[in-house]
């Protein structure tokens, strides 16, 4: 079966950076796209960006465009998101999800990693 | 971009209520929608794709409609169990995604 299984929580100072890891079973790591959202404390999901496993090309939403690095390791089947000058509204629950082949949809999450940054 | 309004934020309702939210899209998004449910401290569960589909093994009560750039997301008997945060996403746009705010389903 198709497990995403993400890295642990992380505390970070404005200004650094964080690197999010999601380790993919039960699949072809290379041949889905991977997506992360963010969910702020109390607030909805927002949509950062994808990796393509295969290739390993990338899509940024602008918001995050320049601080955000989404990569992978196709040797362990991972895939990292980095995303660097840390502020406190960064603070966060961070989901790796898989997306369907040719669609739009994520029918796969992580479980997701919380981001906490504090002086 | 394509700008999902969902509504309402939040509702309260009795055990066996019939449920509907709405999504609408700031242009037409075709039938590119999916709903999605979040229990607290949990992550995202796909329950529709492309707005009208069940995904394996969720409930038949759920159930959406719509197409262009207005959607329904009916759950036709609410449960206890169904207490959540239910979200929109359309993928017009891909690669981009775009959530809507989310409905809160509090039990009256």
């Amino acid at each position: 079966q198709v497990q995403l299984v993400q890295s642990g929580a992380e505390v970070k100072k404005p200004g650094a950076s964080v690197k999010v890891s999601c380790k993919a079973s039960g699949y072809t790591f290379t041949g889905y796209y991977m997506h992360w959202v963010r969910q702020a404390p109390g607030q909805g999901l927002e949509w950062m960006g994808r990796i393509n496993p295969n290739s390993g090309g990338t899509n940024y939403a602008q918001k995050f465009q320049g601080r955000v690095t989404m990569t992978r390791d196709t040797s362990i089947s991972t895939a990292y998101m980095e995303l660097s000058r840390l502020r406190s509204d960064d603070t966060a629950v961070y989901y790796c999800a898989r997306r369907e082949y040719s669609s739009g949809f994520l029918p796969y999450w992580g479980q997701g990693t919380l981001v906490t940054v504090s002086s | 971009d394509i700008q999902m309004t969902q509504s309402p934020s939040s509702l309260s309702a009795s055990v066996g209520d019939r449920v509907t939210i709405t999504c609408q899209a700031s242009q037409d998004i075709s039938n590119y929608l999916n709903w999605y449910q979040q229990k607290p401290g949990k992550a995202p569960k796909l329950l529709i794709y492309d707005a009208s589909n069940l995904e394996t093994g969720v409930p038949s009560r759920f159930s959406g409609s719509g197409s262009g750039t207005d959607f329904t997301f009916t759950i036709s008997s609410l449960q206890p169990e169904d207490i959540a945060t239910y979200y929109c996403q359309q993928y017009d746009n891909l690669p981009a995604l775009t959530f809507g705010g989310g409905t809160k389903v509090e039990i009256k």
